[in-house]
């Protein structure tokens, strides 16, 4: 089983600054990654896929990169709605494996 | 509208068991595969099981292997998860989830089930 590692556990940014989020995965995923965010109380929704590629609707603040077994994602100025919990996923392997979420908070 | 809706979860003594349903609507359900992903209370998420599109195929996490069983209806576009032998550890949120092949685009608002005596 593929281990993903998320960090940091929690990030602390101020709105309008940049968030960078670190995914590691135990073995290489080529680039078969993806990233999530989570609301409480919602279903997580796809933010990320191919490492580098938004999802539809996603805002082009949102970027992602890496390849192998170390990703990235990157919010070049965070706004309000973006502080929720933030999931990778890598789908090169079974099982589909999640890292354990890195929650991004207002500082 | 494109949407995945769970039912059945609730409260439930350890040893029994819940069968969940996620009924698909605005899309071929046919087409897709699908999964369960669980997220315990406070906790992240973690896949359970998948299903290819035809039913032909099946996985299960290492944790309710031999337990759960998935299944689907393409004719009545929905997708179940039995569960049996339920433990306090099976306590979660359970969402389905279509598979796009590039990640999981398709999530419903999830269900509730709670394995206490």
């Amino acid at each position: 089983e593929v281990l993903m590692t998320q960090s940091p556990a929690t990030l602390s940014v101020s709105p309008g600054e940049r968030a960078t989020l670190s995914c590691r995965a135990s073995q290489s995923v080529s680039s078969n990654l993806v990233w999530y965010q989570q609301k409480p109380g919602q279903a997580p929704r796809l933010l990320m896929y191919g490492a580098s590629t938004r999802a539809t609707g996603i805002a082009a603040r949102f970027s992602g990169s890496g390849s192998g077994t170390e990703f990235t994602l990157t919010i070049s100025s965070l706004q309000s709605e973006d502080f929720a919990v933030y999931y990778c996923q890598q789908y090169n392997n079974w099982p589909y494996t999640f890292g354990q979420g890195t929650k991004l908070e207002v500082k | 509208e494109v949407q995945l809706v769970e039912s059945g979860g609730g409260l439930v003594q350890p040893g029994g068991s819940l069968r969940l349903s996620c009924a698909a609507s605005g899309f071929t359900f046919s087409r897709y595969w699908m999964h369960w992903v669980r997220q315990a209370p406070g906790k992240g998420l973690v896949w359970v099981s998948h299903i290819n599109s035809d039913g032909s195929s099946t996985s299960y996490a290492d944790s309710v292997k031999g337990r759960f069983t998935i299944s689907r209806d393409n004719a009545k576009n929905t997708l179940y998860l039995q569960m049996n032998s339920l433990r306090a550890e099976d306590t979660a949120v359970y969402y389905c989830a279509r598979d796009s092949l590039v990640g999981f685009d398709l999530w419903g608002r999830g269900t509730l089930v709670t394995v206490s005596s």
